[in-house]
């Protein structure tokens, strides 16, 4: 079955500082993976995907993310924080039929001035 | 850029209520689903519609969940007799081709739902 794990409930970073937040994959089949953001009160904003190809996918709000297939990780990175990312942030991959995606439990960032 | 939107943004009502959450997707989108989050929980499907009919639900959808496309622009989730636990952020997404896995879903701002 298609999942994702998120391991760290919680990421503190100070502001200027490289920020990642740890996402494990189990899919069966080719990995499709994304990552959302939901800023407090709002819904899921779309900022990357993989598909194929390029380990390192580039997205929005300067945003990163490695696919590493020998350790079953989809980390998303960016180089300098801003204290603006603080947010809640998922790992999403999709299954079944429905296509739907089956969420990581999130990560809550917390960037510091 | 095209958004899903949602209405209401808060619905509150009395337990055994019925409630219509509304949702418009993004025009060109094909597939269309309603997600909920539990506050603090993690954001968990409920079901998938294609073509217009049901394509997939979860064990959380049953019989006192439905949905609808009533016209060309609307998607509606309904829950005939509402409990204190459908207390939630629904969210509706939609994506433009029902053929792909590595289609980007595009989701709504979400309705609160508190059942009093």
């Amino acid at each position: 079955a298609q999942s994702v794990a998120q391991p760290e409930d919680q990421v503190n970073v100070a502001e200027g500082n490289p920020l990642t937040v740890k996402c494990t994959y189990s899919v069966s089949g080719n990995p499709y993976l994304f990552w959302y953001v939901q800023y407090p009160n709002r819904g899921l904003q779309f900022l990357l995907k993989y598909i194929t190809g390029d380990n390192l996918v580039k997205g929005s709000y300067g945003f990163e993310a490695e696919f590493n297939k020998s350790q079953t990780s989809f980390h998303l990175k960016k180089p300098s924080a801003l204290v603006s990312d603080s947010a809640l942030y998922f790992c999403a991959v999709p299954r079944g039929y429905g296509q739907n995606f089956v969420f990581g439990p999130g990560t809550r960032l917390s960037v510091l001035p | 850029e095209p958004e899903v939107t949602q209405t209401p943004s808060h619905q509150v009502t009395q337990m055994g209520q019925e409630v219509i959450l509304r949702c418009v997707p993004i025009s060109n989108h094909l597939y269309f689903y309603w997600y909920r989050q539990i506050l603090g929980q993690k954001v968990e499907f409920l079901v998938s519609f294609y073509n217009n009919e049901i394509s997939e639900k979860s064990e959380i959808f049953d019989d006192q969940f439905s949905v609808e496309r009533p016209d060309g622009s609307n998607f509606t989730l309904k829950i005939r007799s509402t409990k204190l636990e459908d207390s939630a952020m629904y969210f509706c997404a939609s994506k433009r081709t029902g053929t792909g896995y590595a289609d980007t879903q595009y989701f709504g701002p979400g309705t609160r739902l508190t059942v009093l």
